[in-house]
């Protein structure tokens, strides 16, 4: 079965520093990788996906993710945050067979210091 | 491209009265998802459907929660009594073949 660990509950950055967001999966062969992200009030939007080939993926808004099948992560970067970047950022994985189940991780709260 | 449609966006009952969700996908999306989100939690997946197929309801609360997708496209979610412990937000979401999930703006039930 499917399962996604997100080990940072919260993360507080000064704007303009760089961010790490951490997500460990679990799934028996390589799956689909993404991650969401939620503003208060509003349902998710998809920052970045990971299907196949180069294991260092971009996504909208300056972020980016890299892929680790050994160490099973998927970890998000984002070089210098902004304020607007405050926010919820969810993890999930997708399976690769006929079911597409997709699973999310319990998120990571971003606060972002002026 | 219209997105994934969900209503009402907000929704108030007392406990043990029932409630009803719809939700309407990206059209051409096989695959339709329900999700319910607590307040601090991460999206649990309540019942994934293939066209009108179900393929997972593993922690869909069957005695009180029933799901059903009309003719592979729109679909309802229904809480039959509602309980206290029912108060989130319930996301659908739909995907083509590949996994890409878009989602609805959510419902937020509250039970009182």
């Amino acid at each position: 079965a499917q399962s996604v660990t997100q080990p940072d509950i919260h993360i507080t950055v000064s704007e303009g520093a760089s961010l790490e967001l951490r997500c460990n999966y679990s799934y028996g062969a390589t799956p689909y990788l993404f991650w969401y992200v939620q503003s208060p009030g509003q349902g998710l939007q998809l920052l970045l996906k990971y299907f196949s080939g180069d294991t260092l993926v971009q996504g909208i808004k300056g972020f980016e993710a890299e892929f680790k099948r050994s160490q099973s992560s998927f970890n998000l970067r984002k070089p210098s945050v902004h304020w607007s970047d405050a926010a919820e950022y969810f993890c999930a994985v997708g399976a690769r067979d006929s079911s597409y189940k997709l699973i999310f991780g319990s998120g990571t709260r971003l606060l972002v210091r002026p | 491209e219209a997105g994934v449609a969900q209503s009402p966006r907000y929704k108030i009952i007392e406990k043990r009265q029932s409630v009803a969700f719809w939700c309407n996908p990206i059209s051409g999306h096989a695959t339709l998802y329900w999700y319910q989100q607590i307040l601090g939690q991460g999206p649990k997946l309540l019942i994934q459907f293939q066209n009108n197929g179900v393929v997972d309801d593993s922690q869909l609360p069957k005695d009180r929660f029933s799901a059903e997708r009309l003719k592979g496209v729109d679909s309802t979610l229904k809480i039959q009594p509602a309980k206290l412990e029912d108060s989130a937000v319930y996301l659908c979401a739909s995907s083509s073949e590949f996994g890409e999930a878009f989602f609805g703006q959510g419902t937020r039930l509250t039970v009182v």
